[in-house]
């Protein structure tokens, strides 16, 4: 079965640092979101992107963050320079459509700013 | 203001009882919801949808209820099981855009 696969699953980066988290999403699909988790609460969205551009972004999504899909598979959120509060679980999700459709979660990466 | 913290409701059952988890929504423009499953260190999994056109649909052992005058979301497990416990997320999708927005999330705990 298909599936989002996320990588690393667990990254621990110093204050100010740069990271970066990658994904692969279901290979047919055509739309791609990172969303947020912070340990206990709900999953907040940060990012959809369609067609090569940012199609929404929530408030989350600061000039620290970008995304990138650079090849025909990854799919990429950057994060600048780190903050405490960016810790969290990061999940990509696609789906086939925006409309009425389901999106597919990735496990997540865990990141971890000290 | 959005609330913060870490209390989740919780619900506690035994096994081979039935579950209802509730959920209330923020915007009535929502028209597709959807329910999802977390459990410990995992990305959420799909259960089930339903569009806004309806107030019922029902999946394997699963069925969701949309009463949209009052904004309100439930999702009732069949004869629950061990492996039904994790956190149930709803969320809710606009009709501009492809983004999902979560509800507060409810643990369900299942006794042997």
């Amino acid at each position: 079965e298909p599936e989002v696969t996320q990588t690393p699953s667990h990254q621990v980066t110093q204050m100010g640092q740069e990271v970066i988290l990658r994904c692969v999403p279901i290979s047919n699909h055509l739309y791609f979101y990172w969303y947020r988790q912070i340990l206990g609460q709900k999953v907040e969205f940060l990012v959809s992107f369609y067609n090569n551009e940012i199609s929404e972004k929530s408030e989350i999504f600061d000039d620290q963050f970008s995304v990138e899909r650079p090849d025909g598979s990854n799919f990429t959120l950057k994060i600048r320079s780190t903050k405490l509060e960016d810790s969290a679980m990061y999940f990509c999700a696609s789906s086939p459509g925006h409309m009425n459709t389901e999106a597919f979660f990735g496990q997540g990466t865990r990141l971890t700013v000290v | 203001g959005e609330s913060v913290g870490l209390h989740l409701p919780t619900l506690s059952v035994q096994e081979g009882d039935n579950s209802i988890i509730n959920c209330a929504y923020s915007n009535s423009a929502s028209d597709y919801f959807i329910w999802y499953k977390q459990e410990s260190g995992k990305g959420p999994q799909f259960i089930i949808d339903i569009r806004s056109n309806m107030d019922k649909r029902q999946g394997q052992r699963v069925t969701v209820l949309l009463n949209k005058t009052v904004k309100h979301l439930s999702l009732q497990i069949a004869a629950t099981q061990p492996g039904d416990s994790a956190v149930y997320f709803c969320a809710e999708k606009g009709n501009q855009g492809g983004k999902l927005i979560f509800g507060q999330g409810t643990e369900l705990s299942v006794k042997p």
